[in-house]
């Protein structure tokens, strides 16, 4: 157990609809990355956030959007869902934001979308 | 922009026997960090090893060590006395030490297959 929980753990939804990822990040972590595992595109990574603040973005589309709240969870929202948007979705912590510091990842959320 | 490749997408081992995954990196930093992750059924993330670039000593955790060629970009891991509970797949991951940013880049993955 790496101490990161993500809800829920399986979510499945239709097209066009729109969805919420929760994650808690480990006791004293500050920082929040979110990836997403697909059988296409493999595992990439999404946004991060530290303390509030988003610090880096990657190939992130339009219609997904995250945020990280003052009690330091993240929530990772996806509208107007697509069948591709069909993946894991792992949510990982560190304690800061640099690097030399080792992420560690939630148990992840599987979304299918029909 | 760093790039990652695993060219190996399958590997099978016998228990107690020694496998080596290779990883192959592109970047043009001089200081970053490389990792190797497990992914076993439960798709659980999980830690195997890491290495500093800086570091000419390669990383050893138990049965896992890595050989890290840095000149080469590659950075293969070798698990010794392979056992059942190794099967997953591996990933090599790369991390840019510059910045505040700190995301991973990941290749596409070693599926490892432990036999009796």
């Amino acid at each position: 157990d790496s101490g990161v929980t993500q809800t829920p753990k399986h979510l499945i939804t239709a097209t066009g609809q729109r969805v919420t990822l929760r994650c808690s990040p480990r006791s004293g972590d500050l920082s929040v990355y979110w990836y997403q595992q697909s059988l296409d595109q493999g595992l990439q990574f999404l946004i991060q956030y530290y303390n509030g603040e988003e610090r880096a973005k990657g190939n992130i589309l339009e219609r997904f959007s995250a945020q990280q709240f003052p009690d330091l969870h993240s929530e990772l929202n996806l509208s107007s869902l697509e069948l591709g948007d069909s993946a894991l979705y792992f949510c990982a912590s560190s304690v800061w934001d640099r690097a030399n510091n080792e992420q560690f990842f939630g148990p992840g959320t599987r979304l299918t979308v029909l | 922009a760093q790039t990652v490749t695993q060219s190996q997408p399958e590997m099978s081992v016998q228990e107690a026997e020694t496998v080596t995954l290779s990883c192959t990196y592109d970047t043009s930093e001089n200081n970053y960090y490389l990792f190797w992750y497990k992914q076993p059924p439960s798709r659980q993330m999980i830690l195997v090893i890491r290495q500093e670039a800086y570091k000419q000593q390669n990383a050893t955790e138990n049965r896992f060590s890595v050989n890290f060629q840095k000149a080469a970009k590659s950075f293969s891991l070798k698990i010794s006395d392979s056992q059942l509970g190794d099967t997953a797949m591996y990933f090599c991951a790369f991390m840019t030490a510059t910045g505040t940013a700190s995301k991973l880049t990941f290749g596409t993955g070693t599926r490892l297959q432990v036999t009796l």
